[in-house]
């Protein structure tokens, strides 16, 4: 079946650059995208979404990108943190009747070094 | 704000033994999810709900069942434990699938170890 995938398992980053993850999925149907964070010990929390009626999105020093022409999505985080340190998923909904259902990434470990 | 509450944070059961994992949330919500968390695969649906007493298969429901007996409650079963099952197990709700409320809310997890 189709599924979502990283390029990337791991980043680091130094504390105040900028952090882009990245992400592919495979399935054309797929008209919402929505980025976790999940902390050691914790579920995922909610970031920030898009449809694909959307190329761009901006939230609190987080922006998502996504290009439906080569079927890619990416979450940059702008003056990483160390709080950003988690690992991030991306997932995606295919729509129609699928009661919200998502579909999730393997996720990127995000290491943010002071 | 949304509260999904899993009953367990850890759980230690033995092979074969019959084992309960409770979900509940506080906001009305009509959805509510199953999702195992292994390193390297992600997160995989089990099973999903989208109203009370009605179930869907997810993606690997093999091994498992589901109850809503309560519209702020899901529970998943193991019917027979096996170590392969060993996993964090992660629940999850959201409002009526309507298009501008989508994401689901988790909780934070039950990390349950087959011995």
């Amino acid at each position: 079946g189709e599924s979502v995938g990283l390029h990337l398992p791991t980043l680091s980053v130094q504390e105040g650059d900028n952090s882009i993850i990245n992400c592919a999925y495979s399935n054309s149907a797929s008209d919402y995208f929505i980025w976790y964070k999940q902390e050691s010990g914790k579920g995922p929390q909610f970031i920030i979404d898009i449809r694909s009626n959307m190329d761009k999105r901006q939230g609190q020093r987080v922006t998502v990108l996504l290009n439906k022409t080569v079927k890619h999505l990416s979450l940059q985080i702008a003056a990483t943190q160390p709080g950003d340190s988690a690992v991030y998923f991306c997932a995606e909904n295919a729509g129609g009747t699928s009661y919200g259902k998502l579909t999730f990434g393997q996720g990127t470990i995000l290491t943010v070094h002071p | 704000d949304v509260k999904v509450t899993q009953s367990s944070r850890y759980l230690v059961k033995r092979t074969g033994e019959k084992v309960f994992l409770e979900c509940v949330q506080d906001m009305d919500h009509e959805n509510m999810f199953w999702y195992r968390q292994d390193p390297g695969l992600g997160l995989r649906l089990i099973y999903f709900s989208y109203d009370v007493k009605m179930k869907e298969k997810g993606d690997i429901p093999e091994g498992y069942s589901v109850s809503r007996e309560k519209k702020e409650r899901f529970s998943l079963i193991l019917e027979s434990a096996s170590t392969n099952q060993t996993s964090m197990y992660l629940c999850a709700s959201s409002l009526l699938s309507s298009r501008t409320n989508e994401k689901l809310f988790f909780g934070s997890g039950t990390q349950l170890s087959v011995l």
